[in-house]
């Protein structure tokens, strides 16, 4: 696609429950990244993939949270059991993998748990 | 120690003025080195990057670097109100892929 694309762009969900988050990365690219953005904060780092494989996930911040993907292209963020301390905004880039690619970022998924 | 730090601001400027944004960062063999912009409720969005010691112009933007100061600045000439977002300074590590490591962000205002 011409862009990253993630969905949904908006997703309010009950404490306790389980989210999944896509993103489709721009065509091409074999790096994608996850980052989360609490409001007014910087951007966290929680995971990255070169492929189907994930070098760095040290950002994840518990075993709630996990990530996968597939044929080198769709990834899917997953929380499960929410809590009000993951409501933020989940950015997912993609890059070509060499060091020193322009990472491009998508809309983002606002998640809110209440 | 963050490992990129920035001052979160608000910097504000005159419309016309010379906005200058700071940034240091830790890892002393980082060796790439971006600035986004980010307005309120939107993504980031690649505005420089730059690789190398010295200054890297693009338009109304200039990056400058110097890393035995471990120093990465945003100079943006003719501030304009449409300038008015948040600045987020963005490192490279040498672990392997492109991670990025951000500071938090300075937000700036050009006011008219």
């Amino acid at each position: 696609g011409a862009g990253v694309s993630q969905s949904p762009s908006n997703k309010v969900t009950e404490k306790g429950k389980d989210v999944e988050l896509r993103c489709d990365p721009i065509s091409g690219h074999t790096a994608l990244y996850w980052y989360r953005q609490s409001l007014g904060q910087g951007l966290e780092f929680l995971i990255y993939f070169q492929g189907n494989s994930a070098p760095d996930k040290s950002g994840l911040p518990s075993d709630r949270f996990s990530a996968e993907r597939t044929g080198g292209s769709v990834s899917t963020l997953t929380i499960q059991r929410t809590q009000q301390e993951d409501s933020a905004v989940y950015l997912c880039a993609s890059s070509l993998f060499q060091t020193g690619n322009t990472i491009y970022f998508g809309e983002g998924s606002w998640l809110t748990v209440v | 120690q963050k490992e990129v730090e920035q001052n979160s601001g608000p910097l504000s400027v005159p419309e016309g003025a010379i906005a200058s944004l700071n940034c240091t960062y830790s890892d002393r063999v980082s060796q790439s080195f971006f600035w986004y912009r980010q307005y309120s409720g939107k993504s980031p969005e690649l505005i420089m990057s730059i690789y190398s010691n010295g200054d890297k112009e693009d338009g109304r933007f200039t990056a400058q670097l110097n890393k035995a100061s471990q120093y990465v600045s945003l100079l943006i000439r003719d501030s304009q109100p449409s300038d008015s977002a948040t600045y987020l300074c963005a490192v490279g590590n040498t672990g392997g892929g492109n991670k990025l490591t951000f500071g938090t962000g300075t937000q700036l205002k050009v006011e008219l």
